[in-house]
């Protein structure tokens, strides 16, 4: 059954620690989102990555990192740089073709900094 | 960057047809419309797409007007289950790189016994 998971569904964490959220798609899809959402808002793109070992910054990628080693995965690591880290954080991917394809999320995972 | 305006919120008898139109008044010639919904603590999930006239598909149907500056999603005969947020996002992956893919804060639909 193909899709996305992102692991884990929730994750605690102290302030000042990195802390890496895992993504990985077996839809054989080219392209890769991260977006956050905070309560009550809409989602905001972190980073996107459309082939291996390359990605781009969306609106928001300061104080996040992100890796593309494979296609199948899109890890995400939320650092002690990010001021206000506690989020929804959604995951997905789309195949590429000219045109408009759409997007296969995750189902998040909800990130608790204290 | 093609942005999007929705009501913020609906409400909506079980049974009804409900409509939820989306104003994108920028939307550019090779920007595509599609429809997502979102149930709390989960990711949206795809409804429908469409780039002109009319799409409709088992679940619903988007209206979409010769200009291309606005677009409806249409739910017919809604029931509880159909209690969610839902997002109209106008945009294109470029094969170049460019990534417009905008999400509004979306419209909340309470549908009501």
């Amino acid at each position: 059954d193909g899709g996305i998971t992102q692991s884990p569904k929730y994750l605690f964490r102290k302030e000042g620690q990195n802390v890496t959220l895992s993504c990985e798609q077996n839809l054989n899809h080219d392209a890769m989102y991260w977006y956050r959402q905070d309560p009550g808002q809409g989602l905001r793109l972190i980073y996107y990555s459309q082939i291996v070992n390359d990605f781009q910054k969306g609106d928001i990628a300061e104080g996040y990192s992100v890796s593309r080693e494979k296609k199948e995965s899109f890890p995400l690591t939320v650092t002690s740089a990010q001021k206000n880290p506690t989020a929804f954080y959604l995951c997905a991917s789309s195949s590429l073709k000219m045109g408009a394809s759409p997007l296969h999320f995750g189902n998040g995972t909800r990130l608790t900094v204290t | 960057l093609a942005k999007t305006t929705q009501p913020i919120s609906m409400d909506s008898y079980e049974g009804q047809e409900v409509n939820i139109t989306c104003s994108h008044n920028n939307i550019a010639t090779n920007d595509y419309i599609t429809w997502y919904q979102q149930f709390p603590s989960q990711g949206p999930r795809f409804i429908i797409q469409g780039y002109k006239t009319k799409v409709t598909n088992e679940v619903a149907s988007l209206f979409i007007p010769a200009d291309r500056k606005s677009s409806t999603l249409s739910l017919p005969r809604v029931s509880l289950s159909d209690t969610a947020v839902y997002y109209c996002l106008v945009g294109v992956q470029s094969l170049t790189g460019a990534n417009n893919l905008f999400f509004g804060t979306g419209t909340r639909l309470t549908v009501i016994p």
